[in-house]
């Protein structure tokens, strides 16, 4: 009964690689977002999709593209993977009109090497 | 940049209240105090939220100063499994925004 999940829970990949990570909400809401936490575990806003259209994109590299096939899914890929892309990629959900609260995802931990 | 200051860490007894103080001097009309937490290696978790009034639930109690400048969370019987960093945040509620989070205060229950 998870509410947000995602996959993989951990990567390791290589500098250069092309990965992504999967995230799925069974709570019925309708906007889905891509959090990153650093080493410094400052978390930050990536991305956010409404109904399979992006309504938040802050200054992120181009390598890096969401992708939400429909309003319970919402995949996270990247393009040549650098070393500073190592962090933890949350992903959470949210329903307007219900008091904006969010849900998290467990995370992934990604790690280039 | 967030909005509110937080004390970077505090202790609290196993069983007893703890309480976390916030300030958000720069709090608008119609932005709304939430507070979320973080256990380690977990995601982020909602505890609750308010507009002016108190507010209780399940997992802890807020209190809004009448001036809405400052608020306290509340868990009211303190477990090592509350220990975790907490993020007092002010945004404007029903909205799917984004959530700035600054660098919370990170509670440690001892036994």
């Amino acid at each position: 009964d998870t509410a947000v999940s995602q996959t993989p829970k951990y990567l390791v990949t290589q500098m250069g690689n092309d990965k992504s990570i999967k995230c799925e909400q069974n709570l019925g809401h309708d906007t889905m977002y891509w959090y990153k936490q650093d080493s410094k575990k400052f978390l930050k806003i990536m991305f956010s999709y409404n109904n399979k259209e992006l309504i938040i994109n802050e200054t992120v590299p181009n390598r890096f593209s969401p992708k939400s096939p429909d309003k319970a899914h919402l995949n996270l890929h990247i393009n040549s993977l650098e070393l500073g892309d190592s962090a933890v990629y949350f992903c959470a959900s949210s329903q307007a009109g219900r008091g904006g609260e969010q849900y998290f995802g467990p995370g992934t931990r990604l790690t280039v090497t | 940049d967030a909005k509110t200051t937080q004390p970077p860490s505090m202790d609290c007894a196993e069983g007893r209240a703890a309480n976390l103080p916030c300030n958000h001097s720069t709090i608008s009309g119609n932005e709304y105090v939430y507070w979320y937490r973080q256990i380690h290696s977990q995601g982020p978790q909602y505890i609750i939220h308010g507009l002016k009034n108190n507010e209780t639930n399940e997992m802890a109690s807020l209190i809004i100063t009448e001036d809405r400048k400052s608020s306290t969370l509340i868990l009211p019987h303190a477990t090592l499994r509350d220990t975790a960093v907490y993020y007092c945040i002010v945004r404007v509620a029903n909205r799917d925004d984004k959530i700035i989070f600054g660098k919370g205060t990170r509670l440690h229950i001892l036994p």
